[in-house]
């Protein structure tokens, strides 16, 4: 079956270091694979994505991501967390295999993220 | 861009009640999306349209909702005889047409929340 793992609920980490927030999934072929982060009582607001191409995805907020074929994962890394970057974070996938004309996300249960002073 | 915008932004109605929402896409877009979240959970898809016309429907749509994009603009989504269970945040999307470089990504209002007592 396909899915989206976000495998930790909640990730802590002091101001100023780097942070990681996990993401992997189960699907056949090759998938779309795109970050958001929901801040509270807001919608999801778009971070970055993968299409094809460079393995490695530069987004918003200096915010990046590699997909990792082999791991079948798409971790959000920052090099430097900001207090403001406590959020709410998802990760989602669009199947292709769901039919050419499928354009329908599945998300992640997601992570949130705190980012610690 | 304008955001897509969704009204109303909360509501609270009876067990048994019918509700209506309304989204409007960013106006350069011509595919809207509707998703339901939950509490402690990533979105789930609904619906999808093109256009007017609903290409895909989740089998999360009971026969209760119903959604309708009559002029290819803003969309509407009926929830009939309410129950607690639908007691979620209903989020819409919407997203560029074919050709656009952006035309995977899809840009999410901010919600309507709904509580059914």
């Amino acid at each position: 079956a396909q899915s989206v793992a976000q495998p930790e609920d909640q990730v802590n980490v002091a101001e100023g270091n780097p942070l990681t927030v996990k993401c992997t999934y189960s699907v056949s072929g090759n998938p779309y694979l795109f970050w958001y982060v929901q801040y509270p009582n807001r919608g999801l607001q778009f971070l970055l994505k993968y299409i094809t191409g460079d393995n490695l995805v530069k987004g918003s907020y200096g915010f990046e991501a590699e997909f990792n074929k082999s791991q079948t994962s798409f971790h959000l890394k920052k090099p430097s967390a900001l207090v403001s970057d406590s959020a709410l974070y998802f990760c989602a996938v669009r199947f292709l295999d769901s039919g050419a004309g499928s354009y329908q996300l599945t998300f992640g249960k997601g992570t949130k993220l705190s980012v610690i002073p | 861009d304008t955001g897509v915008s969704q009204d109303p932004r909360h509501k609270i109605t009876k067990r048994g009640q019918n509700v209506t929402f309304r989204c409007d896409p960013i106006s350069e877009h011509n595919r809207l999306y509707w998703y339901r979240q939950t509490l402690g959970q990533g979105p789930e898809f609904l619906t999808y349209f093109q256009n007017e016309a609903q290409l895909e429907k989740s089998r999360l749509l009971s026969d209760r909702f119903s959604a309708e994009r009559p002029k290819g603009s803003f969309s509407t989504l009926e929830i009939q005889r309410t129950e607690q269970g639908d007691s979620a945040m209903y989020l819409c999307a919407s997203s560029f047409p074919s050709g656009s470089p952006r035309t995977d990504t899809q840009y999410f209002g901010p919600g309507t929340r709904l509580t059914v007592l």
